[in-house]
């Protein structure tokens, strides 16, 4: 199985800033994915991150609000920009298995309280 | 447009007995893939179980299994023997399978809350 970590695991934040959130995975992946889960929902995907590219975003997230970099292929980072307290989530980032099983695995997230 | 739905909110279970959460999906692609994730009250979200929409038999996993009913466009979780350390949200995801590789996003249910009762 991958083996996911983000960096920072919880933080809580001002209205207005901005966080950067990290994920480092332990084996190349050619996608990568980020997801916002907010109080009491169910898991959202905001865009899919590809080495090389642009990340293609969902309906209703924007590149100005959450824009992502992925400088390789073990790397990608999210910023949640201009935070207000509807940001206030645990956002997570997921890769597909490797090694041709098809589990797709999960960062251990970061919750993020904006006051 | 694919499309899951969990229908229970909340269950409860006897420590050591078996429970089933319930999740029937909608797709009209041929080839997909159906998972379950554990998520604790610490937010991770831990794989479970996946099943193929071409496998002919239901996948296992230790303690859980998945009872896949094709037909009826089902995916229910088996949890066998169930344990204090089985309380936590569940939910169910679908994705589309591309031929070679899985590379697609997940979509998900809104989730079952199972509280284990000693």
């Amino acid at each position: 199985s991958a083996v996911i970590s983000q960096k920072p695991s919880r933080d809580i934040c001002q209205r207005g800033t901005s966080l950067t959130i990290q994920c480092q995975v332990d084996s190349q992946v050619t996608m990568m994915f980020w997801y916002r889960q907010q109080p009491g929902q169910s898991l959202t995907l905001i865009a899919t991150a590809n080495q090389g590219s642009e990340a293609t975003y969902e309906s209703g997230f924007v590149i100005d609000k959450f824009p992502i970099s992925r400088p390789n292929l073990t790397f990608s980072t999210l910023t949640v920009s201009n935070m207000s307290p509807e940001d206030s989530s645990i956002y997570l980032c997921s890769v597909p298995g490797t090694g041709g099983r098809n589990e797709q695995f999960f960062g251990p997230g970061t919750r993020l309280t904006v006051l | 447009a694919q499309k899951i739905t969990q229908t229970q909110p909340g269950m409860f279970v006897q420590e050591k007995e078996a429970v089933t959460l319930d999740c029937t999906y909608d797709t009209s692609d041929p080839s997909y893939g159906l998972f379950w994730y554990k998520q604790p009250s610490s937010g991770e979200m831990i794989f479970l179980i996946y099943q193929g929409s071409y496998d002919q038999q239901n996948a296992t996993e230790g303690r859980y299994s998945l009872n896949f009913q094709k037909a009826r466009k089902s995916a229910n979780l088996v949890i066998s023997a169930s344990q204090l350390g089985d309380s936590a949200m569940y939910f169910c995801a679908m994705r589309e399978d591309y031929y070679g590789g899985s590379q697609g996003n997940l979509i998900f249910g809104k989730g079952t809350k199972l509280s284990v009762k000693p």
